[in-house]
């Protein structure tokens, strides 16, 4: 099975400052990489996929980059909105999540 | 718009069964891969299960192999999720959602959960 080690678990920043969280697979996985944000008691949201694409309706400000083993997360200007756990996912697997606050 | 909705959840003795339900609207269901995700007290996202389009291919995590099935009604728009020989480590809300076409597992739209709860 592929493993996916997403880092880090837990990130604290201020609001407009440039967020970015990682994915390393441990194979090769291609393009085949997505990101969600999940909210308490709300349903998890894809904001990426296929590593770069963003979904329709996702704020420009998220943004994916990335292929075969490594991949990025970025929030180019962080929002108070943004306060969320992050996941990414490789097909049946998902990372560990990152955890993110505002300072 | 699309909708997904779940329904039963509950709680249930170890050993026991429960089958879980997904209505879809708003899209064609039986045009799309469907999955269940789910997530435990306290941890993350764990994929469960999926279903091709037509019912013909169907994908499940380790852990529920075996004792989970996941089976679709397109004519009723619905996705199922048998739930059997239950174990305190399935407690979890369990999410039905939908994946987008042409991305391996990329799931669009989600329902809002249902809480399966396995306890004595």
């Amino acid at each position: 099975d592929i493993q996916m080690t997403q880092s880090p678990s837990s990130l604290s920043a201020y609001v407009g400052d440039r967020v970015t969280i990682t994915c390393q697979a441990s194979q090769d996985i291609s393009k085949y990489l997505n990101w969600y944000q999940h909210k308490p008691g709300k349903a998890p949201r894809l904001l990426i996929y296929d590593a770069i694409n963003l979904q329709t309706g996702v704020p420009s400000r998220f943004s994916g980059s990335g292929s075969g083993t490594h991949f990025t997360f970025i929030i180019s200007s962080l929002q108070p909105e943004d306060v969320a756990t992050y996941y990414c996912q490789q097909y049946s697997t998902f990372g560990q999540g990152t955890k993110l606050e505002i300072k | 718009e699309v909708q997904l909705v779940e329904s039963g959840g509950d709680l249930v003795q170890p050993g026991g069964s429960l089958r879980l339900s997904c209505v879809a609207s708003g899209f064609t269901f039986s045009d799309y891969w469907m999955s269940w995700v789910r997530q435990a007290p306290g941890k993350g996202l764990e994929w469960v299960a999926n279903i091709k389009d037509d019912g013909s291919k169907k994908y499940y995590v380790g852990s529920v192999r075996g004792r989970f099935t996941i089976s679709r009604d397109n004519a009723k728009k619905s996705l199922y999720l048998q739930m059997d020989n239950l174990r305190a480590e399935d407690t979890a809300v369990y999410y039905c959602a939908r994946e987008r076409v042409g991305s391996a597992v990329a799931a669009d739209y989600w329902g809002q959960g249902t809480l399966v709860t396995v306890s004595s």
